[in-house]
């Protein structure tokens, strides 16, 4: 079944302690992203991949790192998370990022205490 | 960049009334507008989408009217059921461009 995958779906954490929310997919798509949703702001873009060892900052970039290592793994770090940082994340995929289709993992709530 | 806005935030319809959710854009560049659907505790998907050379697309009960003069595209949902009650997203972004911007996004319930 064609899906993107995140880990873990839920996580409590203290500030400072850093993080790291995977995400897989299995579609052998170029394009992955990151996004966070928040009440009353939609979704906003955090980083996104174009291809292997190709990231760019997207809308919220800071307090994020990201790396694609692989083609399939695209994982958001938290290098030392902060309160405003407790949101509901999203990893998309799709085919090569020039206008189609975005698939949506079903998310990591994330709060930082 | 590009800056979508959502009208209404919230929309409640009785079932088998119509909804209609109006999104405006900002850059007249742009020339793909899909919309999403988040049902309660899920990742958006995709519902149905339109490219700039068409005024209008259906499938099925929904549909997408862009209008491009005026910089805006509505989503319409016939006959509403309450498996229609979702978050719906509006978004833009010009063809070969990687950058989707999202609306707000707009709360649809379907009252039985």
């Amino acid at each position: 079944e064609a899906q993107v995958t995140q880990n873990p779906r839920y996580l409590i954490t203290v500030t400072g302690k850093k993080l790291t929310v995977t995400c897989s997919q299995n579609m052998n798509h170029e394009y992955m992203s990151w996004y966070r949703q928040d009440p009353g702001l939609g979704l906003r873009q955090i980083y996104y991949s174009m291809n292997v060892e190709v990231t760019d900052k997207g809308d919220v970039p800071e307090g994020y790192k990201v790396s694609r290592k692989e083609k399939r793994n695209f994982p958001l770090i938290l290098e030392s998370p902060s309160p405003n940082q407790t949101s509901l994340y999203f990893c998309a995929s799709s085919l090569d990022g020039s206008g189609g289709e975005l698939f949506f993992g079903e998310g990591s709530r994330l709060t930082v205490l | 960049g590009e800056n979508v806005e959502q009208h209404p935030s919230t929309l409640s319809v009785q079932e088998g009334d119509s909804a209609v959710i109006k999104c405006t854009y900002s850059d007249s560049a742009s020339n793909y507008f899909p919309w999403y659907k988040q049902e309660l505790g899920k990742g958006p998907q995709l519902i149905i989408d339109i490219r700039s050379n068409v005024g209008e697309k259906k499938d099925q009960r929904i549909a997408v009217t862009l209008n491009k003069t005026a910089k805006h595209f509505s989503l319409h949902i016939t006959e509403t059921q309450p498996e229609d009650s979702a978050v719906y997203f509006c978004a833009a972004s010009m063809r070969g461009n990687n950058r989707l911007a999202f609306g707000k996004g707009n709360q649809v319930v379907v009252i039985p």
